[in-house]
């Protein structure tokens, strides 16, 4: 079966801190990961990984996925409040829709 | 600039009640899924369609139809709502990449 296992569940921080959150997953015909960051309602895309050791950023965040460890992890430097959402992992595989983990919700205290 | 487009954003049902969540996209995108969301479950997929006239099952797909007649727009019933179905449920589209555009979501209670 399939799992994508996100940790930690959730996480409190200060302000100014760097938080980092993983996904690990076991899936067959791996094709993608992807991070999403969600506030109030819908999801929103944050960036999709394929090739190992390959850093994508955006801004004060940035991913990386390592294929021979089956991780991911989402780096966030010098959180702020808006910073604050539920961060999901999810990974895709052939022609189905995306397998999602459980998420990560992260507060950052002013 | 609509993007994904569910409705209702709300919903009370009784038990054994049957109804319809509404989902349009005009991104011209192949490919339209359903979600729930429960809390400490994450997103699991119901159903999704690669286009028009296909459609399949995904994770937990029981108690749940859908159709896709045109590409636009892929609609979820609720053949006979239960309480294990109050839900959070989002659709979502996807283009040649695989990024998920989703919708605002239908928080759905069945009593």
């Amino acid at each position: 079966e399939d799992k994508v296992v996100q940790s930690p569940l959730s996480l409190v921080v200060h302000e100014g801190d760097t938080v980092t959150l993983n996904c690990s997953y076991e899936v067959t015909n791996f094709r993608s990961l992807l991070w999403y960051k969600q506030e109030k309602k819908a999801p929103t895309f944050l960036f999709m990984l394929t090739s190992s050791g390959i850093e994508k950023k955006s801004g004060r965040l940035s991913s990386i996925l390592d294929k021979k460890e089956l991780s991911s992890i989402l780096n966030i430097t010098a959180t702020q409040t808006g910073d604050s959402a539920i961060y999901l992992c999810a990974v895709k595989r052939g022609a189905d829709g995306l397998t999602f983990g459980k998420g990560t919700h992260l507060i950052i205290q002013p | 600039n609509a993007g994904v487009t569910q409705t209702p954003k709300f919903q009370v049902l009784k038990t054994g009640q049957s109804m319809t969540l509404q989902c349009a996209q005009d991104m011209n995108h192949e490919y339209m899924s359903w979600y729930r969301q429960d809390p400490g479950m994450g997103l699991r997929l119901i159903h999704y369609s690669v286009g028009a006239g296909i459609t399949d099952q995904g994770e937990v797909p029981n108690g749940y139809n859908v159709s896709r007649s045109t590409t636009e727009d892929f609609p979820l019933r609720l053949l006979s709502a239960a309480p294990s179905q109050t839900s959070v449920y989002f659709c979502a589209s996807r283009g040649l990449l695989e990024k998920l555009f989703f919708g605002s979501g239908t928080q759905l209670s069945v009593l």
